[in-house]
């Protein structure tokens, strides 16, 4: 298994771009999600989805979009980059639907993101 | 609201010692604790995770942590720090959303250092 899976590993946009962060899972996992990392504030949900084609909200959802069509993948959109978007992006996946918490989460590598 | 806090910002330990990384936590009913460890420029790993039963969960690479109920606290040890182990350590509590969903709320880390 490779686990979690994110590309691009780095990226540099302008201002007002737009890109797609890939992420995918061959674990079978329903429960899919995305966390960005800042300095001294740990990591925070963006955006989650508890199976194919079910998505919501996380704490910081502004300026992003995900879509869920199959279990193996959970993209991430920038709509409109802006500077505050600067970040490292992390995907995630448990085997459970949302429901239980004691699944483990799995984390993919990330992807380290400037906004100039 | 459901926290857990890391009051230290980084943590010294010379080789051979026992090392302790301290989280306490505030949560509403049963807690579901995590630790993760991140090396540099990599993703999360998991570590160890506490659900219920044994106050004493061992976890991966001679890591464990102690749940106390009284103290509200999941510190992290291990009983003869390595100069590998050096990296940064984030406690985390998972949590349900409204939504449905779930997720796992981070402290803001703790960096271990690790000396010859």
């Amino acid at each position: 298994n490779a686990g979690v899976t994110q590309t691009p590993k780095f990226q540099v946009l302008k201002t007002g771009q737009s890109m797609t962060l890939q992420c995918a899972q061959d674990m079978n996992h329903e429960y899919m999600s995305w966390y960005r990392q800042d300095p001294g504030m740990g990591l925070r949900l963006i955006h989650y989805s508890v199976g194919a084609g079910i998505t919501d909200q996380g704490e910081v959802p502004n300026g992003y979009n995900v879509s869920r069509s199959t279990t193996e993948d959970f993209p991430l959109r920038l709509l409109s980059a802006a500077p505050s978007q600067t970040s490292v992006y992390f995907c995630a996946s448990s085997p459970d639907s949302g429901v239980s918490l004691t699944d483990t989460q799995y984390f993919g590598p990330g992807t380290r993101l400037t906004v100039l | 609201a459901q926290s857990v806090a890391q009051p230290e910002d980084q943590v010294n330990v010379a080789e051979g010692n026992p090392l302790t990384v301290k989280c306490t936590y505030s949560v509403s009913g049963n807690p579901y604790l995590f630790w993760y460890v991140q090396y540099p420029n990599r993703g999360l790993q998991f570590l160890l995770k506490y659900i219920t039963g044994d106050n004493l969960v061992k976890g991966s690479y001679g890591f464990e942590a102690e749940f106390n109920k009284s103290q509200t606290s999941f510190h992290l040890k291990k009983p003869s720090a390595l100069v590998s182990d050096s990296a940064l350590y984030f406690c985390a509590v998972r949590v349900i959303l409204t939504g449905g969903g779930n997720k796992l709320t981070f402290g803001t880390g703790t960096q271990l250092k690790v000396e010859l």
